[in-house]
């Protein structure tokens, strides 16, 4: 079974690059069946896709997050990466991690969640 | 960019009874990139709905999905105690973009 878990500082400072890895186990992350996404959600509120990764390492980011978002594979390990620069107080959030399929372009398998706090 | 706009806000039913919440776009979405997800307090998102009407692996049948264009709706013939949650939708379009609606919470009555 495939799961999926997100890992990282639970706490970044102002202007600092937020860093978050996925781990995945059950599955390979080179499968050209799937992709691999982030999306977040700041407390109490709705779901923020942040951007997604392909097998191929073709990445595609939110426009109104792409200047600061960088994805990337690490397929020796099995897991991929978020970076997330500049931040501020706006990008505190629960980060998810997520396997996206290839022909609904939905997201069917979910990691728990990791809360960010950006404060100094 | 497409806008999904869920209606409505919140739902408050009794267990037992039949919940229909809206999913409306800004343009028409290809319902084959239209897809519902649960969510309860403290967990991830649940995929419920591929594919505007596929329910999704161990999805009970009392969970429905209809519509096209601009209109989609996720039906739960019978609420379950469990299925007091959010639901959102959420579309994908060729840009490509991943876009979520706000969300629809189901409460108890």
């Amino acid at each position: 079974q495939l799961q999926l878990q997100e890992s990282g500082p639970g706490l970044v400072k102002p202007s600092e690059t937020l860093s978050l890895t996925c781990s995945v186990s059950g599955g390979s992350i080179s499968s050209s069946s799937y992709y691999w996404g982030w999306i977040r959600q700041p407390p109490g509120k709705g779901l923020e896709w942040i951007g997604s990764i392909y097998y191929s390492g073709s990445t595609y980011y939110n426009p109104s997050l792409k200047s600061r978002v960088t994805i990337s594979l690490d397929t020796s390990k099995n897991r991929f990466s978020l970076k997330l620069s500049s931040v501020t107080a706006a990008d505190t959030a629960i980060y998810y991690c997520a396997r996206g399929d290839t022909y609904y372009h939905d997201m069917d398998v979910w990691g728990q969640g990791t809360t960010v706090t950006v404060s100094s | 960019e497409i806008v999904l706009t869920q209606s409505p806000g919140t739902l408050s039913l009794s267990p037992g009874e039949r919940a229909t919440l809206s999913c409306r776009a800004s343009q028409s979405v290809s319902s084959s990139f239209l897809a519902w997800y649960q969510q309860k307090p403290g967990q991830a998102p649940r995929l419920l709905i591929s594919g505007a009407s596929n329910r999704a692996t161990g999805i009970p049948d009392r969970f429905s999905g209809s519509g096209s264009g601009t209109d989609l709706t996720l039906t739960v013939s019978r609420l379950e105690p469990e299925d007091f949650a959010v639901y959102y939708c959420q579309q994908y379009d060729s840009s490509p973009f991943w876009t979520f609606g706000q969300g629809t919470k189901v409460e108890i009555k």
